[in-house]
């Protein structure tokens, strides 16, 4: 059975960067089938989307955040990361790793010719930023 | 402000019939993008529960059904219970700016 497991802090001070981690066990993030997203969810409010990695290493980001998101993926590892530099207090938020899965083939990121969800969720993690 | 546009709260009695909209615009469910749904317990992950409009993951019952139509799609939740009391997503992608994953702002659903 498929996991995602957040890891990394639960502080970060303003100015500073974010860093967080997903394990995945249960499956391998080679799959080709698959993408493997960031998203946030700030107190009392909606989901964002801040990015997307392929096993090979290519991402595709939230316009609003590309300028200070990092996303990187360790194969060896079964596991891919997360980089927010510059953090405000606005980037207070649950932080949730999920997988992007295809139920068709997927020849683009663009979704325009085959169905797809975050079928799998990490339990999200909590993190604030403050001095 | 969320570029899917869903109605704050929703509510209905239990065994009841109730519907959540999500409506877009030409740039994401207007232009062909399909539209995903999750439901989220508060302090939980949400969890996925139509994908491709209309299409249940496996163990999702068939209570729950979702339809589109031109910039707008819909959630149908039939024979109402307790506990299916939580806040609901709609999930789309959008085209402008390169492209993004978007989101509705969530529609809290209350059973009486």
């Amino acid at each position: 059975q498929l996991q995602l497991q957040e890891s990394g802090p639960g502080l970060v001070k303003p100015s500073e960067t974010l860093s967080l981690t997903c394990s995945v066990s249960g499956d391998s993030v080679s799959g080709t089938a698959y993408y493997w997203a960031w998203l946030r969810q700030a107190p009392g409010k909606g989901l964002e989307w801040i990015g997307s990695v392929f096993y090979t290493g290519t991402t595709f980001y939230n316009p609003s955040l590309e300028s200070r998101a990092t996303l990187s993926i360790d194969t060896s590892a079964n596991q891919f990361s997360l980089r927010l530099h510059s953090v405000t207090a606005a980037d207070t938020a649950v932080y949730y790793c999920a997988r992007r899965r295809s139920y068709g083939q997927a020849n683009t990121y663009n979704p325009i010719s085959y169905y797809y969800a975050m079928d799998v969720w990490g339990q999200g993690t909590a993190v604030t930023a403050s001095s | 402000q969320s570029v899917l546009t869903q109605p704050p709260s929703v509510s209905g009695a239990p065994g009841q019939r109730v519907a959540i909209s999500c409506t877009g615009s030409t740039s994401n469910i207007g232009a062909g993008y399909d539209v995903q749904w999750y439901r989220q317990f508060p302090g939980t992950a949400p969890k996925l529960l139509i994908y491709g409009n209309n299409n249940r993951p496996s163990g999702v019952p068939d209570r729950f059904s979702g339809s589109k139509s031109g910039a707008s799609a819909s959630l149908v939740i039939t024979g109402l219970r307790a506990d299916d009391e939580a806040k609901y997503y709609c999930h789309s992608y959008d085209t402008r700016l390169g492209g993004s994953e978007i989101f509705g702002g969530g529609t809290e659903l209350t059973v009486l």
